[in-house]
C-alpha cells in the first residue's frame, strides 16, 4: 500500500535563510510525487511534481524538489525564503502501479520570521 | 476566470438534512475529485471521476453520492447529515486521471449543528 510521511509538523525559518520541507513516501511501483501549499482558508495550489526525468524538479514560487529514489524521499526546498511562504505545504504520492489514488501526507505549517 | 469553482462556500446545516455542493472546471480536463479536509488539515481522497465514470470510490459513508452530469461538473449530494460530516470539501480536477490532482476549489467549509 502507498504512504507518505511528513516527519515535521512545523518548520520555523529566517526570513532570507533556505528552507527544506521534508516527505518520504512508500509505493510499490514508481511514484508520482506532488506538493501543495495551502494558504489560510483557502484551496490547495500546486507547486511541483515529478513523474520521470531529472530528478531536480523546479515549480513555482522559486520552490524545488528533488527526487531520491534510494531514500525514498522527494524533499521541498528553497534558496530563500519569504514571510509569505508562511503556509501549510502537503506531500502526495500516487503508485503508477495500478490505481489512480493520491494519498495525502499530514501537512507541514512553515513558518517564516522576519 | 475561476478554474475550479465550488458552491456555496459555506454551508451551516442541521443534522439530518441533505444538502449539496456543486463544483465546476473549466479547465476542458477529464478528470474530477472530491477530497474531505478534516479539522486537522488531515486531506482525503473521496471519489474520483473520469469523463463521468466513476474511478475511485474510498470507504465513505453511502450517505455521499457524487454526480457528474458532464464531464465539467461533479457534484456531491449528503444525505442525512451527521456531526462528523463537518469538514471543508474540496473539489480538484486533472487533465486526466494519470496525472493526480492539479488544480483545487477554494473548499466548501460544512458546520453541521
Amino acid at each position: 500500500a502507498q504512504s507518505v510521511a511528513q516527519p515535521e509538523d512545523q518548520v520555523n525559518v529566517a526570513e532570507g535563510n533556505p528552507l527544506t520541507v521534508k516527505c518520504t513516501y512508500s509505493v510499490s511501483g514508481n511514484p508520482y510525487l506532488f506538493w501543495y501549499v495551502q494558504y489560510p482558508n483557502r484551496g490547495l495550489q500546486f507547486l511541483l511534481k515529478y513523474i520521470t526525468g531529472d530528478n531536480l524538479v523546479k515549480g513555482s514560487y522559486g520552490f524545488e524538489a528533488e527526487f531520491n529514489k534510494s531514500q525514498t524521499s522527494f524533499h521541498l526546498k528553497k534558496p530563500s525564503a519569504l514571510v509569505s511562504d508562511s503556509a501549510l505545504y502537503f506531500c502526495a504520492v500516487r503508485d503508477t502501479t495500478g490505481g489512480f489514488k493520491t494519498i495525502f501526507g499530514a501537512g507541514t505549517r512553515l513558518f517564516v520570521k522576519a | 476566470d475561476t478554474a475550479v469553482s465550488q458552491t456555496p462556500k459555506y454551508l451551516v446545516t442541521q443534522m439530518g438534512n441533505d444538502k449539496s455542493i456543486k463544483c465546476e472546471q473549466n479547465l476542458g480536463h477529464d478528470t474530477m475529485y472530491w477530497y474531505k479536509q478534516d479539522s486537522k488539515k488531515f486531506l482525503k481522497i473521496m471519489f474520483s471521476y473520469n469523463n463521468k465514470e466513476l474511478i475511485i470510490n474510498e470507504t465513505v459513508p453511502n450517505r455521499f453520492s457524487p454526480k457528474s452530469p458532464d464531464k465539467a461538473h461533479l457534484n456531491l449530494h449528503i444525505n442525512s447529515l451527521e456531526l462528523g460530516d463537518s469538514a471543508v470539501y474540496f473539489c480538484a480536477s486533472s487533465q486526466d486521471i494519470g496525472q493526480g490532482a492539479g488544480y483545487f476549489g477554494a473548499g466548501t467549509r460544512l458546520s453541521v449543528l
